[in-house]
């Protein structure tokens, strides 16, 4: 009865290289965020979408493209990846509304060499 | 802009002893939400426990309370009687307009 899963957990690639992280909830959630951890553990969020339509878009390089197939997947496509983009990854979701709780996922660890 | 500043990186304390994790913010909002997250090594990040600003009552979840002053923008997490599960990162986050801003962390060691 996972709340928010993402896949994989651990991902390591090369330089260059394009790679997808997905993520589900089964909250029934409307928004769903996308988080990246540094290796300081600084949380910054990417991106927020509520009911599939972008909502808060960060400074984020445009490498990174979150897509949103219905209101329970947030995938985040990554191309050319680069040395820089190893971090941990947390989708997060929650009802909408700006006092909402955030439940976040298990997180996925990239390595990029 | 909103910031949250955790000024302790590091803690350790003994097992069954209370532990207080601090906590400001800055913020020109009356109204917002304040948080804290724990993350075990497993890295989940789980909800411990939320507070409402407009809420005078602090809040409070088994072992863990917080003690929010709002005036002093200071919202502090006390655990008590700590438990060996309780090593972990806490977060401290601020929550306004859907958009979570988190502390920088704090790493206590419960200690057997």
């Amino acid at each position: 009865d996972t709340a928010v899963s993402q896949t994989p957990k651990y991902l390591v690639t090369q330089m260059g290289n394009d790679k997808s992280i997905k993520c589900e909830q089964n909250l029934g959630h409307d928004t769903m965020y996308w988080y990246k951890q540094d290796s300081k553990k600084f949380l910054k969020i990417m991106f927020s979408y509520n009911n599939k339509e972008l909502i808060i878009n960060e400074t984020v390089p445009n490498r990174f493209s979150p897509k949103s197939p219905d209101k329970a997947h947030l995938n985040l496509h990554i191309n050319s990846l680069e040395l820089g983009d190893s971090a941990v990854y947390f989708c997060a979701s929650s009802l909408p509304g700006v006092q909402e709780t955030q439940y976040f996922g298990p997180g996925t660890r990239l390595l990029v060499l | 802009a909103q910031t949250v500043t955790q000024s302790q990186p590091e803690m350790s304390v003994q097992e069954a002893e209370t532990v207080t994790l601090s906590c400001t913010y800055d913020t020109s909002e009356s109204n917002y939400y304040l948080f804290w997250y724990k993350q075990p090594p497993s890295r989940q990040m789980i909800l411990v426990i939320r507070q409402e600003a407009y809420k005078q009552q602090n809040a409070t979840e088994n072992r863990f309370s917080v003690n929010f002053q709002k005036a002093a923008k200071s919202f502090s997490l006390k655990i008590s009687d700590s438990q060996l599960g309780d090593t972990a990162m806490y977060f401290c986050a601020f929550l306004r307009d859907d958009k979570i801003i988190f502390g920088k962390g704090t790493r206590l060691h419960i200690l057997p």
